[in-house]
C-alpha cells in the first residue's frame, strides 16, 4: 500500500537553529514529490515538486532534497514566521495525480 | 488575480440538513480534487475529477457527492448532514497532462454537524 510517513511530528526550534524534516515514501514508480506549508485554519501552500533522485530545490531558508526512498527539508537559520505544519505528498497511482499526503511536521520556532 | 476560492469558509449545520460546498477556481485547471482532514490528520482524497463530465471517487469512503458542469466550478453535496461528517473540507485544482503537477489549494470549509 501506498505510505508517506513523515518524522518528526512536532520540531521546537529556537530562532537560527537550522534543522531537517523527513519524508518516506513507499510508492513504487515515484512521479514527484510535493512539499507544502499549512498554517493553522487554512488550505494547505505549496512549495516545492521534486521529480527525481538527486535533484534540489531552494526558496528562501528552505531547501527539498530528494532520495530513492526519502525528502529532506532542510531549514537554515529559521525565523518565528517558518512556524507551521509541513507537509509531504506523493502522487498515488491508482488516482492518477492525486496526492497521498503524510500527517505533516510541525514546527514551532521561538526568537 | 488567478485563485481558488471555497464558501462558506465555517458552516454549522443540524442533522438530516442538505448542504453544499462550493469550489470555484480563476487557474483555468482541468484537475480538480476534494480533500478532507481531520484536526492534527492527514489529508484524504474524496472526490476529483479531470474536466467537465468527468468525476471519480477517492480512497476515502464518503457519503457526499460532487458535480462538474462548468470547468471553474467543482462543488460537494452532503443530501443528509450527520455529526460523523464534521471535519475541514479542502479543494485544490491542478495543471497538466500525464505528470503531476503542483496542486493549488483553496482555504477550506471547516463544517460542523450538531
Amino acid at each position: 500500500e501506498d505510505q508517506v510517513t513523515q518524522s518528526p511530528e512536532a520540531l521546537r526550534l529556537q530562532e537560527g537553529e537550522s534543522s531537517s524534516l523527513n519524508c518516506s515514501y513507499t510508492v513504487s514508480g515515484l512521479r514527484g514529490l510535493f512539499w507544502y506549508r499549512q498554517d493553522p485554519g487554512k488550505g494547505p501552500e505549496f512549495l516545492f515538486t521534486l521529480y527525481s533522485a538527486g535533484e534540489e530545490k531552494e526558496k528562501e531558508r528552505l531547501k527539498a532534497t530528494l532520495t530513492k526512498k526519502e525528502s529532506f527539508l532542510h531549514i537554515t537559520a529559521p525565523k518565528p514566521e517558518d512556524s507551521a505544519t509541513y507537509l509531504c505528498a506523493v502522487p498515488a497511482n491508482q488516482a492518477g495525480t492525486a496526492l497521498i499526503f503524510g500527517k505533516g511536521t510541525t514546527l514551532s520556532v521561538s526568537s | 488575480e488567478a485563485d481558488i476560492y471555497q464558501t462558506p469558509r465555517y458552516l454549522v449545520i443540524g442533522t438530516g440538513k442538505k448542504i453544499t460546498l462550493e469550489c470555484s477556481q480563476t487557474m483555468g485547471h482541468d484537475k480538480m480534487y476534494w480533500y478532507q482532514q481531520d484536526p492534527g490528520m492527514e489529508l484524504h482524497l474524496i472526490h476529483y475529477s479531470y474536466g467537465v463530465n468527468s468525476t471519480e471517487k477517492g480512497d476515502l469512503s464518503s457519503e457526499s457527492t460532487v458535480s462538474r458542469i462548468r470547468t471553474e466550478h467543482f462543488p460537494l453535496t452532503l443530501e443528509s448532514a450527520r455529526p460523523s461528517h464534521t471535519s475541514q473540507y479542502l479543494c485544490a485544482s491542478s495543471d497538466g497532462g500525464v505528470l503531476p503537477y503542483e496542486q493549488y489549494f483553496g482555504p477550506g470549509t471547516r463544517l460542523t454537524v450538531t
